[in-house]
This record gives C-alpha cells, structure tokens and sequence, in this order.
C-alpha cells in the first residue's frame, strides 16, 4: 500500500491564482481530512468527508473548497490565492472509528508570493 | 468545545535523560487522546493512543503516556532520550464520537543534545 499520496510537493502561486492540492489513500478509508501547519500554531483543520459526496467545514475552512467524489480522492483547491495561505498541507484518512489511526500524507508546501 | 494544551513549545534534554512532554486536555465528554511525532519534512506519525482502555499506554520508540482524568492530563514520557527521538510531538484530543475530528496542540519540538 502506498498509504497517503499528496501531489504537488511544493508550489510557489502568485497572489489570485488558483490550484489544486491533491491527496488519494488506497486504504479505502471512510474519513478523510485536510491540515494546514503553521509555525506555532500546531495543525489546523480545514475540511473533511465521512465519505464519498459528504464533506464538512472544519477550523479554518475560508477560501478552500473541496470534493469527494470518490473514496480514494479528496482534492483541496484553493480558489484565489492569498499571502496568508503560505503553509504546509496535509492530507490525512482514518477508518470509520475516531479511535482509528489516522494516517498523514507527506505534505505538500504552499508559497504564495 | 474541546481544546488541548502543550506546555513548552522547546523542550531541550540530553542523551539518556528522561523524556517529558506535557499535554492538558479540555473536553465535555469523555475524550480520544493521541499522541503524534513529526520528524523534519515528513508527515505526521502515530506514538500512541488512549481509547478508554489501560489508563497507560504504550506506543513506538519506548514512548508511553498515562491518562490522569482528575488532572486532565497525558504526558507523554520516555526513561532515556535517544538522539533519533528529535522531532516535534503534538497531542490530540477528540470525542467518542465516531465522526469526531481530531483537535492539536500547537506541538512541542524535543531538542537532545549528545
């Protein structure tokens, strides 16, 4: 098993622009989450899906959208680029449970200048 | 409302010194706690977990934590630091709920120096 994959590993976006984080597990989780990670600020929730077609808003959910259209995917896309939205992302997935271990992608590196 | 403290954003020991990260939890119900490593550049790892089984836990790498409901606590511990232990550690709590989203303290970075 691969576990989590997220692509790109790093971008550099120019203020306005748009993109798309992806982030696919073969673990055929129900659950799976976006993280942002910022110095001193630990990880902050963004969105998550219980499963395919429901997803929900999390901590810091504002200019994010996301999908889930199948079991396996769950792309972030950011929808005009901001300054403040210089971080880390990571994609995670768990099984159904939250006692389940929930399993983190690499990350993938965001600089918007 | 749930929410999580650490205490120390740096912690600094050395080779074979004993290991202590702190975590206080606030939490309505009864909690989910989780202990995670991050090594530089990579993703987050699981130490170990307390699901209301043995109050202490065992995890990877010699790590264990001990639930103290009255304190509201899990500390994480280690009887001798290693330096490959580096890295930095977050706790997490969430609720017995099967949806329940995992909330993070904002990280303790262990620093062991020889």
């Amino acid at each position: 098993n691969a576990g989590v994959t997220q692509t790109p590993k790093f971008q550099v976006l120019k203020t306005g622009q748009s993109m798309t984080l992806q982030c696919a597990q073969d673990m055929n989780h129900e659950y799976m989450s976006w993280y942002r990670q910022d110095p001193g600020m630990g990880l902050r929730l963004i969105h998550y899906s219980v499963g395919a077609g429901i997803t929900d808003q999390g901590e810091v959910p504002n200019g994010y959208n996301v999908s889930r259209s199948t079991t396996e995917d769950f792309p972030l896309r950011l929808l005009s680029a901001a300054p403040s939205q210089t971080s880390v992302y990571f994609c995670a997935s768990r099984g159904a449970g939250v006692q389940e271990t929930q399993y983190f992608g690499p990350g993938t590196r965001l600089l918007v200048l | 409302a749930q929410s999580v403290t650490q205490l120390g954003s740096h912690v600094s020991v050395s080779e074979g010194a004993l290991v202590l990260l702190r975590c206080n939890y606030s939490s309505s119900v009864p909690p989910y706690l989780f202990w995670y490593v991050q090594y530089p550049n990579q993703g987050l790892q699981l130490l170990l977990k307390y699901t209301s089984a043995a109050t202490l836990v065992k995890g990877i790498n010699g790590f264990e934590a001990e639930f103290k409901k009255s304190e509201t606590s899990f500390h994480l511990t280690k009887p001798s630091a290693h330096m490959r232990d580096a890295a930095e550690y977050f706790c997490a709590v969430s609720e017995q709920q099967g949806y329940s989203t995992l909330t993070f303290g904002k990280g303790t970075m262990l620093l062991v120096s020889p």
